[in-house]
């Protein structure tokens, strides 16, 4: 079965400084890994994917995320935090066979402080 | 639609009471899903439906819930006799179909808020 951890439940940076939340992923082969983010009372929103090929991946708003095989992890990365960013950050995980439902993990908790 | 629509965007109700949840998905997705977010807490998958397939239900947390989707086109969600522990967000998402589809991720709608006084 599959399943995801994010093992950070809130992570608080200041503007302007980097940013790394990580996961970790529980899956048998090379699955499809997902970054989404959710405002405040707002839907899930997309960052980026890995669907295949490169490894690491660019999303919107700044974002990129790096799929390490070896480590089964998928950390989402930023170079410089804005406090539009401040969000709850949720990772996915999706088979290339079978099941057809993404597994999310628990999610991150962004504060950004000025 | 341009986007997945949920209504109503919040919903209080009493306990006992039964309600009614609806999801428009984006036009050309066969693929509906349904998840819980309690406060302060992940995504809970509830229900799956793959165009006129048969629905992956797996995820229903007890036979108080239930779903229907006609076709490729507008799902329901209903909870009969509301507990206070179905207090939740209720995420709609759709995508296109398969696991090839999946692999470009879902649209997700805004959500209803559930509280059960």
């Amino acid at each position: 079965a599959q399943s995801v951890t994010q093992p950070d439940i809130h992570i608080t940076v200041s503007e302007g400084a980097s940013l790394e939340l990580r996961c970790n992923y529980s899956y048998g082969a090379t699955p499809y890994l997902f970054w989404y983010v959710q405002s405040p009372g707002q839907g899930l929103q997309l960052l980026l994917k890995y669907f295949s090929g490169d490894t690491l991946v660019q999303g919107i708003k700044g974002f990129e995320a790096e799929f390490k095989r070896s480590q089964s992890s998928f950390n989402l990365r930023k170079p410089s935090v804005h406090w539009s960013d401040a969000a709850e950050y949720f990772c996915a995980v999706g088979a290339r066979t079978g099941a057809n439902n993404l597994f999310f993990g628990t999610g991150t908790r962004l504060t950004v402080i000025p | 639609g341009a986007g997945v629509s949920q209504s109503p965007s919040n919903k209080v109700t009493e306990k006992g009471k039964d309600v009614e949840l609806r999801c428009d998905p984006i036009s050309g997705h066969t693929a509906l899903y349904w998840y819980r977010q309690r406060l302060g807490q992940g995504l809970e998958f509830l229900i799956y439906f793959q165009g006129n397939s048969a629905p992956d239900k797996s995820g229903l947390p007890s036979d108080r819930f239930s779903a229907e989707r006609t076709g490729e086109s507008v799902s329901t969600l209903t909870i009969q006799r509301t507990q206070q522990e179905d207090s939740a967000v209720y995420l709609c998402a759709s995508s296109l179909g398969g696991n090839r589809g999946l692999g470009y991720g879902y649209t997700f709608g805004s959500g209803t808020r559930l509280t059960v006084v």
